[in-house]
């Protein structure tokens, strides 16, 4: 049971280059989440997903694109990436939306040129 | 939308002293309450949660309260040893809206 695995863990990127995060999870979860993280910052929503085929904008969507294709996977997409962008990015599941716990992966660091 | 405080950004504890970190939440809709801790390097994971029908939550050396009236939660880690130096996030939900985080704490336990 490997839960929550995202790819790739690190990557930099040049200004206006486009790149795709990957996220699967093994737990028949419904629910998927995108955050990224931030000195400071916390942990802020960038996009959800209620279920296969659903996607919705979290607190901070803005330059980022997703797909949910699949229930067990859940992918983030920067179109042309900004330095703006350079963070850590989660990916997490959770098999509720209201009271569930949610499983983090272990992180993508992402560094804009 | 929800908003959560969360308090002090930083804090630095002896070894075996207790540990309060306190937040704040906007919505009285709110019914979900759970704890994250981060080490270093390392992915966000649950610690503790409670709902809001209940006003406190103990499991070994950590605890939450929550004073619904007030809208304010916290956590409690009591005999602080290295181990608990991490950073910990707060968070509150309710139904039908994702999770939202506080910014954090970064717990110091200092041997």
């Amino acid at each position: 049971n490997a839960g929550v695995t995202q790819t790739p863990k690190f990557r930099v990127l040049k200004t206006g280059q486009s790149m795709t995060l990957l996220c699967a999870q093994d737990m028949n979860h419904e629910y998927m989440y995108w955050y990224r993280q931030d000195p400071g910052m916390g942990l802020r929503l960038i996009h959800y997903s209620v279920g296969e085929g659903t996607t919705a904008k979290g607190e901070v969507p803005d330059g980022y694109n997703v797909s949910r294709l699949k229930k067990q996977n859940f992918l983030l997409g920067l179109e042309s990436a900004a330095p703006s962008q350079t963070s850590v990015y989660f990916c997490a599941s959770s098999y509720s939306s209201t009271t569930g716990e949610l499983f983090f992966g272990e992180g993508s660091r992402l560094t804009v040129l | 939308g929800e908003n959560v405080e969360q308090h002090p950004s930083t804090l630095s504890v002896q070894e075996g002293d207790s540990a309060v970190i306190k937040c704040t939440y906007s919505d009285s809709a709110s019914n979900y309450f759970p704890w994250y801790k981060q080490e270093l390097g390392k992915r966000p994971q649950l610690i503790i949660d409670i709902r809001s029908n209940v006003g406190e939550k103990k499991d070994q050396r950590i605890a939450v309260t929550l004073n619904k009236t007030a809208k304010h939660f916290s956590l409690h880690i009591t005999e602080t040893q290295p181990e608990d130096s991490a950073v910990y996030f707060c968070a509150a939900i309710s139904d039908g809206t994702p999770l939202v985080f506080g910014k954090g704490t970064r717990l110091s336990v200092i041997a």
